[in-house]
């Protein structure tokens, strides 16, 4: 298994600021995720962060909103940028260990005013 | 691309019975199946899964069940506890290296004392 912090665990910000959510792992791992959960939702994939260069954003998410640092194999940052009140959601990181077995962190709960 | 159903949206049962949570889903090339619980406030916790080629695992008082014929896939939980109760979400995915997991809608369980 891996052991993930999330931080912060939650914010509450203004219209058009932006957040960095920062995800640190306790072990190298190839594979980083982020997904959103807008309330009471499932989980979406926001993006794979590759270690050395350029996320990979599924359709509907574009670098310009949620940019994605992966600066080594053990952490990684996602910035909601210029905030509206529909990015109120939770962010989770996760993690892939043992071939395809996937860990997610506690989540940091957003709330933009 | 892939999609997974979730059967039913919330599901309220007394201490001691038994839950059942359905998914289906449409992509035959799917082969690895997780569940995780999630609790108010924190992320997903995995707490099972199954791939294609075993058609039932349990662990305790929890059993996933998998018919790749018709493409679904159930959990059972039995002996329900008041500390069972949580979100439960099934998963889909193709598990050759990584491929992305598919979420479904989520299933509010209830277990009431």
């Amino acid at each position: 298994s891996a052991v993930i912090s999330q931080k912060p665990s939650r914010d509450i910000c203004q219209r058009g600021t932006s957040l960095t959510i920062q995800c640190q792992v306790d072990s190298q791992v190839t594979m980083m995720f982020w997904y959103r959960q807008q309330p009471g939702q499932s989980l979406t994939l926001i993006a794979t962060a590759n270690q050395g260069s350029e996320a990979t954003y599924e359709s509907g998410f574009v670098i310009d909103k949620f940019p994605i640092s992966r600066p080594n194999l053990t952490f990684s940052t996602l910035t909601v940028s210029n905030m509206s009140p529909e990015d109120s959601s939770i962010y989770l990181c996760s993690v892939v260990v043992d071939m395809d077995i996937q860990y997610f962190g506690a989540g940091t709960r957003l709330s933009v005013l | 691309g892939e999609n997974v159903e979730q059967h039913p949206s919330t599901l309220s049962v007394q201490e001691g019975d038994s839950a059942v949570i359905k998914c289906t889903y449409s992509d035959s090339a799917s082969n690895y199946f997780p569940w995780y619980k999630q609790e108010l406030g924190k992320g997903p916790q995995l707490i099972i899964d199954i791939r294609s080629n075993v058609g039932e695992k349990k662990d305790q008082r929890i059993a996933v069940t998998l018919n790749k014929t018709a493409k679904h896939f159930s959990l059972h939980i039995t002996e329900t506890q008041p500390e069972d109760s949580a979100v439960y979400f099934c998963a889909a995915s193709k598990a050759t290296g990584f491929q992305k997991l598919v979420f479904g809608t989520g299933t509010r369980l209830l277990v009431s004392p």
